[in-house]
């Protein structure tokens, strides 16, 4: 069975801090691994990943993924209050939707 | 504006009421799907429609009936649900029913079950 598990399950961190989200995975045929953003309303997309190795980043945010250790990493620098957010990761693979992580909730105080 | 749309926002009913979740997507998408999304849980797929016909039905209990009149309306159709159906219902298009592909949520429909 297709399984996803992210870690930690929750983090507090103070603005300025710099977070490293964790995603493992365990998927049969792996095609893409998925990160979303989840504030009090729809997930919103933010990378995906289909190569190892190779780091996609937008602003602040950058992921990699290690396709030989079942692993990606979200990383977040110089975290913002409005950075606070339940982060979803999903994987994807064979013909299956996507199936997704329980998040991480990452709460970023002033 | 996420380019899908989902209505009512809001829903509290009854064990024995009927009621149904809409939902709209305006990127001329030929894949949409249900999700359920609980406390502390990970976010369940309930069902996918490709090109009007239902294609995953991911043994969901039958009071709850998908109704996919054409690619662009998805509806969720509630009949004597639980308490236990509380959740936030997401809806998600994508261009294609296809597993690598990037899907595209709406912002939910929090359903209360009382």
């Amino acid at each position: 069975e297709d399984k996803v598990v992210q870690s930690p399950l929750s983090l507090v961190v103070h603005e300025g801090d710099t977070v490293t989200l964790n995603c493992s995975y365990e998927v049969t045929n792996f095609r893409s691994l998925l990160w979303y953003k989840q504030e009090k309303k729809a997930p919103t997309f933010l990378f995906m990943l289909t190569s190892s190795g190779i780091e996609k980043k937008s602003g602040r945010l950058s992921s990699i993924l290690d396709k030989k250790e079942l692993f990606s990493i979200l990383n977040i620098t110089a975290t913002q209050t409005g950075d606070s957010a339940v982060y979803l990761c999903a994987v994807a693979g064979g013909n299956t939707p996507l199936v997704f992580g329980k998040g991480t909730r990452l709460s970023v105080i002033a | 504006e996420t380019g899908v749309t989902q209505t009512p926002r809001h829903l509290v009913m009854g064990m024995t009421n009927k009621k149904s979740l809409k939902c709209e997507q305006h990127l001329g998408h030929n894949a949409m799907y249900w999700y359920k999304q609980s406390a502390k849980k990970p976010l369940e797929l309930m069902f996918v429609y490709s090109l009007e016909e239902r294609v995953e039905n991911n043994s969901v209990p039958s009071r709850f009936s998908p109704e996919c009149p054409n690619s662009s309306h998805l509806f969720l159709h509630l009949h004597t649900l639980q308490p236990e159906d509380s959740a936030l219902y997401l809806c998600a298009s994508s261009r294609v029913f296809d597993s690598g592909n990037t899907i595209y949520f709406g912002e939910g429909s929090w359903l209360t079950v009382v």
